[in-house]
């Protein structure tokens, strides 16, 4: 079974540049989780989807990010314009549904460097 | 809201010793806990994780946890660690529908 992939897995910018980057959850999961990963810290959740449809936004910096899920399967985090404290390892997660005691798969991550 | 402490950012132990990883967690309901692994460059795998079933939770490459409620504790063990077992572990809480994870402990292993 194919794992979740994500692209690019590297990236390094300007700030107030904009950055996109890509996510392809495992054949058949309905929840998406976008996380941002700070050196030396835990992964903090940015956004879910339940399908297509957003079920937690609610520390995602909307004024710089944005992101969507078209037809329920692929997903894009955008960040424009991009700020130093961007920089970090942005991971892609999937489950099945949203019970609380669902394993969520990661993907690799896209790490991004703003200079 | 829940949340977890993971007590030491870094732990080093010789190969074959015994492997201890702390996580406590603060939770207002009944908790769901999650342990991760993280290889460098990669993303996070899961270890094991407690539904509220069995309190001793075994899970892949030898690792198990106990949940202890009277200590409000989730703490990782390997009875001996192989040089594999070096990365960077994460404990995680479920926040309704999200996963709450600590700051994370990295795994050394001395040969």
């Amino acid at each position: 079974e194919a794992g979740v992939a994500q692209s690019p897995r590297y990236k390094i910018i300007e700030k107030r540049q904009s950055v996109a980057f890509w996510c392809n959850p495992i054949s058949g999961h309905a929840t998406l989780y976008w996380y941002q990963q700070i050196l030396g810290q835990g992964p903090k959740l940015l956004i879910q989807f339940q399908n297509n449809g957003v079920v937690d936004d609610s520390q995602l910096p909307k004024d710089r990010f944005s992101a969507e899920r078209l037809k329920g399967v692929d997903s894009t985090l955008k960040i424009q314009p991009a700020k130093l404290e961007d920089s970090a390892v942005y991971l892609c997660a999937s489950s099945t549904g949203v019970v609380r005691t669902d394993t969520q798969y990661f993907g690799p991550g896209t790490r991004l460097t703003v200079l | 809201a829940q949340s977890v402490t993971q007590l030491g950012s870094h732990v080093s132990v010789s190969e074959g010793a015994l492997v201890l990883l702390r996580c406590n967690y603060s939770s207002s309901v009944p908790p769901y806990l999650f342990w991760y692994v993280q290889y460098p460059n990669q993303g996070l795998q899961l270890l094991l994780k407690y539904t509220s079933a069995a309190t001793l939770v075994k899970g892949i490459n030898g690792f198990e946890a106990e949940f202890k409620k009277s200590e409000t504790s989730f703490h990782l063990t390997k009875p001996s660690a192989h040089m594999s077992d070096a990365a960077e572990y994460f404990c995680a809480v479920s926040d309704g529908n999200k996963l709450v994870f600590g700051a994370g402990t990295i795994l050394r292993v001395k040969s």
